[in-house]
């Protein structure tokens, strides 16, 4: 039982690329988030899927895009990399949403550097 | 607007308890109290969360007032591996439905 995993671990990447972050988890786990990290500050939400087929916008979404794949999997893509994108990005699931209920769990990360 | 007030830092001697205080005092009745670390350089982890009663399991206690305008996070048997970011976040899971994340508490572990 891996729980939440990510690829890749770190990236580096020139203004302008294009990539996309994986997040995978084998908990069965209804629900998936994206949120990063900036240096020194608390995680923020960038995008949500309460459940296979849906995604939202949470709080800082403008650069990014996502896709529910399938229940396990959960991509976050960068189009076109900015020099603001440069954090840590952590991929999380819950078992649904619940109204706070349940709790998530997240992934190791991955550590993106935008030139 | 994390919504939740906590020290900046606390520092505590191995094998002793520690709490971990966080005043939430605009929260709502459907709110939860969920309570996350993060160790260096690495994603953060669930610790414990509760609504009304005190919860235990086998990482931490969490202890809520009364009123629910604080809770306290005990850790019984301070290690060093304790030592970390301690986020104490309301929850409702609606809206954006994302967890919000303050700056929390680092903890600091003396041997």
């Amino acid at each position: 039982n891996a729980g939440v995993t990510q690829t890749p671990k770190f990236q580096v990447l020139k203004t302008g690329q294009s990539m996309t972050l994986q997040c995978a988890q084998d908990m069965n786990h209804n629900s998936m988030y994206w949120y990063r990290q900036d240096p020194g500050m608390g995680l923020r939400l960038i995008y949500y899927s309460a459940s296979e087929g849906t995604t939202d916008k949470g709080e800082v979404p403008n650069g990014y895009n996502v896709s529910r794949l399938n229940k396990r999997e959960f991509s976050l893509r960068l189009e076109s990399a900015a020099p603001s994108q440069t954090s840590v990005y952590f991929c999380a699931s819950s078992r649904d949403r619940g109204g706070g209920v349940y709790e998530q769990y997240f992934g190791p990360g991955t550590r993106l550097t935008v030139t | 607007d994390a919504k939740t007030t906590q020290p900046n830092s606390m520092e505590s001697n191995e094998e002793e308890p520690v709490h971990l205080p966080c005043n939430h005092s605009t929260i709502s009745g459907t709110d939860y109290i969920h309570w996350y670390r993060q160790l260096p350089s690495q994603g953060p982890e669930y610790v414990i969360h509760g609504l009304t009663s005190n919860v235990n399991n086998r990482m931490a206690s969490l202890a809520i007032a009364e009123d629910r305008k604080s809770s306290t996070l005990i850790l019984h048997r301070a290690t060093l591996r304790d030592a970390a970011v301690y986020y104490c976040i309301r929850y409702s899971g609606g809206g954006a439905d994302g967890l919000t994340f303050g700056k929390g508490t680092h903890l600091i572990i003396q041997p």
